[in-house]
């Protein structure tokens, strides 16, 4: 079965700073995607960036970008210049194309020191 | 556009009732979805729906049932409640089952006593 670890419960980072949040995955398949997710106070579930496993290129969004590395099956989510409004749970999910079921891990809590 | 509303925003129920949670989206997404999120488990599934009419089990189904008699909405019912439903239910769509982004309401907050 296939399953998520964030093995970083919290993570601290001063505003302007980079961060980088931990994520690994086991699967045996070679088709799905993964995703980073974020959860602010508010509850909202906010995705952030995704990634096929197809690509080779990491993917990024404005401030945010991931470190895939297929054969290790880690999937790292960096959050440059850190910003006050990045304080949230982030939590990496996988989506595997034979289970079709979206996994996710226990979420890491991020706190943002101005 | 409002995207995947749900309702209630939070509830209090006592234990034995029959409680439905609702979830509408206005987005045409074909698949939606049911989780629960508890503290240290993160998020799980519960019942997911790839098109209007059809549903199937997840990770956490039993105690739990769905239908999906249009595209837009997809209650959650619990029959008889108990304390271990005490959670927060997210509903989530996305344009096709398996392959495609989930986008996420806001959730609703359940206590049952």
């Amino acid at each position: 079965a296939q399953t998520v670890t964030q093995s970083q419960p919290e993570m601290s980072v001063q505003e302007a700073e980079t961060v980088t949040l931990s994520c690994t995955y086991d699967t045996s398949e070679s088709d799905y995607y993964l995703f980073w997710y974020k959860q602010p106070p508010s509850r909202q579930m906010i995705l952030v960036i995704r990634q096929e496993a197809y690509k080779q290129q990491n993917a990024t969004e404005n401030r945010f970008s991931v470190n895939f590395q297929k054969a290790a099956k880690s999937f790292s989510l960096k959050i440059s210049d850190s910003q006050l409004g990045d304080a949230a749970m982030y939590f990496c999910a996988y989506l595997g194309g034979a289970t079709n079921k979206l996994i996710f891990g226990t979420g890491t809590l991020l706190a943002v020191q101005p | 556009i409002a995207g995947i509303t749900q309702a209630p925003t939070s509830q209090i129920l006592a234990a034995g009732r029959r409680m439905t949670l609702r979830c509408t989206q206005d987005m045409r997404h074909n698949a939606m979805y049911w989780y629960r999120q508890d503290l240290g488990l993160g998020l799980r599934l519960i019942h997911y729906s790839n098109t209007a009419g059809t549903t199937g089990k997840g990770e956490v189904p039993d105690g739990y049932s769905v239908s999906r008699a249009n595209t837009d909405d997809f209650p959650l019912t619990l029959a008889s409640a108990v304390p271990s439903q005490t959670s927060v239910y997210f509903c989530a769509s996305s344009d096709s089952y398996g392959q495609e982004t989930q986008y996420f309401g806001p959730g609703t907050r359940l206590l049952v006593l």
